[in-house]
C-alpha cells in the first residue's frame, strides 16, 4: 500500500518569510495529492490539492508542486502570517488515501 | 465541511466498555471514512465504506467495528478489545472514490478512564 513521508516535523519561520514542506510517496499509481491545515483541536481543512496530470498549482500565497518521476510533492507558503501557524498534512491517494505524519508550522511575529 | 457532523465532542469510557461514535453527513457523499489521530502520528485509517452495506478495514481496524446501513451515517464502535483507545477520532466523507476530496467532521475526543 501507499506510504507517505513528510518533512520536517516542525518548522519555525519569521513572519513574512516563506515556508516549504516536503512529502514523498511510494505508490507510483497515486494520482491525487491534497494538503490539509489543522488548527489545534479542530478538523483538518483542505487548503490546496493537485492531481497527477499537473506539475504545479497556485492559490494566492499557497502553491503545490509535484514531481511524479521522483515521487515527491511540496507545499510552499509565501509571505507567512501568524495565522498560518498550524499543523499541515500531506496525503497521497490512488484507491486509498494515506497521510503524512504532519508538520507543525510556527510563524513568529 | 459544514455538512458532516460527529457526536459527541468528548467521550469518556471506562475500561471494558464498548462505545459508539456517531458520524452523519448530508453532502450526498457515497464514501465515508474513520481515522484515528494520535499526537505526532498523523491520521491513520481505521475503516472506510464506498457504498451502503459495504465497508473495508483500514490499517488499524483491530478493536473497532462499523456499520453502513444508511448513506448518511457511518457509526464507529470502539470495543473493549481495543487496547489503547484514547485518541482523537475523525470521520470524513468524499463524493465517490477515494481520489475525491475528503471533508472532515469536527472530531470526537475519546478518553479511557
Amino acid at each position: 500500500g501507499e506510504n507517505v513521508e513528510q518533512h520536517p516535523s516542525t518548522l519555525s519561520v519569521q513572519e513574512g518569510d516563506s515556508a516549504v514542506i516536503k512529502c514523498t510517496y511510494s505508490d507510483s499509481a497515486s494520482n491525487y495529492f491534497p494538503w490539509y491545515k489543522q488548527e489545534l483541536g479542530k478538523r483538518p481543512q483542505l487548503i490546496i490539492d493537485i492531481r497527477s496530470n499537473v506539475g504545479e498549482k497556485k492559490d494566492q500565497r499557497i502553491a503545490v508542486t509535484l514531481n511524479k518521476t521522483a515521487k515527491h510533492f511540496s507545499l510552499h507558503i509565501t509571505e507567512t502570517q501568524p495565522e498560518d501557524s498550524a499543523v499541515y498534512f500531506c496525503a497521497a491517494s490512488n484507491n486509498d488515501m494515506r497521510f503524512g505524519a504532519g508538520t507543525r508550522l510556527t510563524v513568529k511575529p | 465541511d459544514g455538512g458532516i457532523t460527529q457526536s459527541p465532542k468528548y467521550l469518556f469510557r471506562k475500561e471494558g466498555q464498548n462505545v459508539t461514535l456517531s458520524c452523519e453527513q448530508n453532502l450526498n457523499h457515497d464514501a465515508m471514512y474513520w481515522y484515528r489521530q494520535d499526537p505526532g502520528q498523523g491520521l491513520r485509517l481505521i475503516y472506510y465504506s464506498q457504498i451502503v452495506n459495504d465497508f473495508q478495514k483500514g490499517d488499524i481496524a483491530e478493536g473497532y467495528s462499523v456499520s453502513r446501513e444508511k448513506k448518511e451515517s457511518f457509526p464507529l464502535t470502539v470495543t473493549s478489545a481495543q487496547k489503547n483507545p484514547t485518541a482523537f477520532y475523525l470521520c470524513a466523507s468524499s463524493s465517490r472514490v477515494s481520489t475525491d476530496t475528503q471533508y472532515f467532521g469536527p472530531g470526537t475526543r475519546l478518553t479511557v478512564l
